[in-house]
């Protein structure tokens, strides 16, 4: 069974600063992973998406990384803003087709 | 392009009582999953669906939840009787093959 951990549960920083999410699973047969945001009362929107044969995506001032073989993944998020306030949920898919998330880094960025 | 979308958005009901949720997906999507998130907890998997079919319906808790998709397009997920614990974020979403998945906005729902 798929096991997805992430850390910190929830952490503070000033704007400006950047952001590292951390993630890591138990079972290293995935297909992607998936990074999203969710705001309070609101769904998932998706950040970005690994494939399993990549080592990092980019989009703007999100980069993450993954490491397959270790279990791991982490979101880097650039010069930290008030409006990157949020739940970030990391989630794995693996060979039964189905995602398994983490239970989130809710993120407090101070102006 | 339209996202998903799920109806309602939120919906309280009491224990014993029938609630049907539902999810359309986005147009042309062959795959729809069902997920739930109960507080404190993390968004567990309930079913998928490829086209009308029912993939795996491994997650889903009961027998008092079913779940259906009509010619292949939207879904509805019947809670029959609701009890306490069904309470929770229920989310629907679509993808084409292993790809993206893209989530509705999710139904809170509480039973009382």
């Amino acid at each position: 069974k798929q096991e997805v951990t992430q850390i910190p549960a929830a952490l503070s920083v000033p704007e400006g600063e950047n952001l590292v999410l951390n993630c890591s699973f138990t079972d290293s047969a995935i297909y992607n992973l998936q990074w999203f945001r969710q705001d309070p009362g609101k769904g998932l929107t998706s950040l970005l998406l690994i494939q399993s044969s990549q080592r990092e995506q980019t989009s703007g001032r999100l980069n993450a990384s993954l490491d397959k073989s270790s279990g791991r993944s982490t979101l880097y998020i650039a010069a930290s803003q008030p409006g990157d306030s949020a739940t970030y949920l990391c989630a794995v898919l693996g060979g039964n087709n189905r995602l398994a998330f983490g239970k989130g880094n809710q993120v407090v960025v101070i102006p | 392009e339209a996202g998903v979308t799920q109806f309602p958005s939120h919906s309280v009901i009491e224990k014993g009582q029938t609630v049907t949720l539902r999810c359309d997906p986005i147009s042309g999507h062959d795959n729809l999953y069902w997920y739930r998130r109960v507080m404190g907890k993390e968004i567990k998997f309930l079913l998928h669906f490829v086209k009308e079919s029912k993939q795996d319906e491994s997650g889903m808790p009961n027998n008092r939840f079913l779940a259906e998709r009509t010619g292949g397009t939207y879904s509805t997920l019947k809670v029959q009787p609701a009890e306490l614990e069904d309470s929770g974020v229920y989310f629907c979403a679509s993808s084409s093959g292993r790809w993206e998945q893209y989530f509705g906005p999710g139904t809170r729902l509480t039973v009382t």
